[in-house]
């Protein structure tokens, strides 16, 4: 049983450019959640894709975008990227979209921004 | 004042010893509680939920208590192996947004 994968495990990008994580759910879930985590911090939600439309957000501006493919995969496109976009990117999957069930966490993409 | 407040640490516990992180929220109606374990440069994993009327998975303990807004973890028997930063997370009902502490930092010495 698959649990979640995330692409790439590294990446090193310029302050300007724009970059896409991907993200494929635990085997039978639906929904795919995203976090960004910076250094001695928790993890901050960024949004949530269930049913190939995004259904909540958290307080991030609208560089940070994404999509969710009709077999649950996800993409996180983040644009203009900024020095403080230096982070490990967590996608987290579930069951059910109801917000209450336990997300499982991928190994995270991390991201550093020169 | 953030969703969810916890004291990151760092604790420092010889082996053999318990230890009990707490971890307050401010949202009232907040359903679903959390705690997970983040070794160092690796994702969070469940360690457990949190249920109302506490429960318990070998020498771990969580309890909620919802008057106070706070819920906690117990590790009795503490296990060099135990050394990890734990996370308190919260998921209010009004959403599918879960929201996480900053990590309550533990390790343990020989």
């Amino acid at each position: 049983d698959a649990g979640v994968t995330q692409s790439p495990t590294h990446l090193i990008k310029t302050r300007g450019q724009q970059v896409t994580l991907r993200c494929s759910p635990k085997s039978g879930h639906d929904t795919v959640s995203w976090y960004q985590q910076a250094l001695g911090q928790g993890p901050q939600f960024i949004f949530q894709y269930y049913e190939e439309e995004e259904r909540q957000r958290g307080n991030f501006p609208d560089r940070f975008s994404g999509h969710q493919f009709p077999n649950y995969s996800s993409e996180l496109n983040v644009n203009a990227l900024l020095l403080g976009d230096s982070a490990l990117y967590l996608c987290a999957s579930s069951l059910g979209g109801q917000g209450r069930e336990t997300q499982y966490f991928g190994p995270g993409t991390r991201l550093l921004v020169l | 004042r953030k969703e969810v407040e916890q004291d990151p640490g760092p604790f420092n516990v010889p082996e053999g010893a318990t230890v009990a992180f707490n971890c307050t929220y401010s949202n009232s109606a907040s359903q679903s509680f959390f705690w997970y374990r983040q070794d160092c440069r690796k994702e969070p994993k469940l360690l457990m939920s949190v249920y109302s009327s506490g429960n318990e998975d070998g020498r771990f303990t969580a309890q909620l208590n919802r008057a106070s807004q706070y819920i906690s973890l117990l590790i009795r028997d503490s296990k060099l192996s135990d050394s990890a930063t734990y996370l308190c997370v919260v998921n209010a009902n009004t959403g599918n947004q879960f929201y996480f502490g900053t990590g309550t930092s533990l390790t343990v010495i020989p």
